[in-house]
Formats: C-alpha cells, sequence, structure tokens
C-alpha cells in the first residue's frame, strides 16, 4: 500500500526528554513537511523539505529538530527547549506536480508531563 | 500571520440538510484546497480550486471561489452521518514555495 506511516500513534515523554518521532512515505514524494495542532485548532507548519539534505523552518520551529538524509524519511525531534511539546503531530507530503496536494499521515499524539 | 479564517467554527445539521462552510484568506492564492479530519486523525484531500476557477465540483461537494473577496465556501449537499468531521480550507500563497496556510476549521456534526 502507498502511504504516510507515522509510528508511534501515542507517545508519552517526561519534561526534559528530547524525543522523536517518526515519518515514513513509499509516495516518492519529494517534498515533506511537519505540523502540530492542539484542540480544536488548525495545523501549523513546524518545518518543511523540498529535497533531500535540505529543509526550511516554518512558522513554529523553536524547540524542534528535522534531518531528511533520504527522501523517504522526514523525522522529528521534539527537543526539551520547546515548552509545550503536547501536542498532536502530523506529517504530510506533496509532490513536485505543483498541484500541492498534501498527503497525510495518521498522526503521532505526544504526551509530555 | 497569513492564516485564513473559516466560519462557522461549528456546525450542526440534521442528515440529509446541506451544509455550507466559508473560508476567507489573506493575500494572493495560487489555489485553495479543501480537507477532511476525522476526529483524532490525519488530513484527506478533498478538492482544489485553482484561482482562475470558480467553481469545482466532486461527488456532494461544491467548492467557490470568489478572488475579489478573498473567500471560498465548500458546500455539501444531501449530507450524512458519515460526514461528521472537522473540515479546514488551506491556501497555497503565490509567494511561498510549496507551503499550506491552514485555517482553523469547521467542526461539522451531523445529527441522525
Amino acid at each position: 500500500d502507498g502511504g504516510i506511516t507515522q509510528s508511534p500513534k501515542y507517545l508519552f515523554r517526561k519534561e526534559g526528554q528530547n524525543v522523536t518521532l517518526s515519518c515514513e512515505q513509499n509516495l516518492n514524494h519529494d517534498a515533506m513537511y511537519w505540523y502540530r495542532q492542539d484542540p480544536g485548532q488548525g495545523l501549523r507548519l513546524i518545518y518543511y523539505s523540498q529535497i533531500v539534505n535540505d529543509f526550511q523552518k516554518g512558522d513554529i520551529a523553536e524547540g524542534y529538530s528535522v534531518s531528511r538524509e533520504k527522501k523517504e524519511s522526514f523525522p522529528l525531534t521534539v527537543t526539551s527547549a520547546q515548552k509545550n511539546p503536547t501536542a498532536f503531530y502530523l506529517c504530510a507530503s506533496t509532490g513536485t506536480s505543483g498541484a500541492y496536494e498534501q498527503y497525510f499521515g495518521p498522526g503521532t499524539r505526544l504526551t509530555v508531563t | 500571520s497569513q492564516q485564513g479564517e473559516e466560519d462557522p467554527q461549528a456546525l450542526s445539521i440534521q442528515e440529509g440538510e446541506n451544509a455550507t462552510m466559508n473560508c476567507s484568506y489573506k493575500t494572493s492564492i495560487n489555489n485553495l484546497q479543501w480537507y477532511r479530519q476525522n476526529s483524532g486523525r490525519g488530513l484527506v484531500h478533498l478538492i482544489l480550486i485553482r484561482s482562475n476557477e470558480r467553481e469545482k465540483h466532486s461527488g456532494r461537494l461544491r467548492v467557490t471561489l470568489d478572488t475579489s473577496k478573498k473567500s471560498s465556501s465548500l458546500l455539501i449537499t444531501a449530507s450524512r452521518a458519515a460526514d461528521t468531521a472537522s473540515y479546514f480550507c488551506a491556501t497555497a500563497y503565490i509567494q511561498g514555495a510549496q507551503k499550506l496556510v491552514f485555517g482553523q476549521g469547521t467542526r461539522l456534526t451531523i445529527n441522525p
């Protein structure tokens, strides 16, 4: 099956710990994105990557880091510097056709206590 | 912020009725898209309308775009209980690479 996978679905961490969220796609898409969604809110862009070994900050990049070493993978690390890390994190990808339609993974719900 | 606004924030109707959601945005766009999100899940793309299009249909969905008013609407006809979800508009601005800017969403509840 083609698509985007995110793991795990639920993640619990203690305050002060870094945590890495996984995002993998087999759609052969060049561009990948990480969003954060808080309860009852829309999506806010954290980081995005249009090509391997390159990525750009989104609107709320502080306290997060990413890497893009492979086309298929775009992991997101939530660092201890992120003040309010508890949220629902969504990964998406898109091809380079110019249509901008994004395909989303199922999301990871991170809870930090 | 370039984030658009959606209206209403929540909408509750009876099954079989039509549901209309509105989206406003701020600067010139390449296209505008609508997505659906079931509770606790990822978003699913519904429809894309380009800046030179005024109306687009897909099944029971009808999207309109008024670039002079910087607004769009999504109409779901003959609603079903399974249409219960949150609906988001997302704009691809002309200046902004391949980024999308999402609205706050409309929470739609269809009552049986």
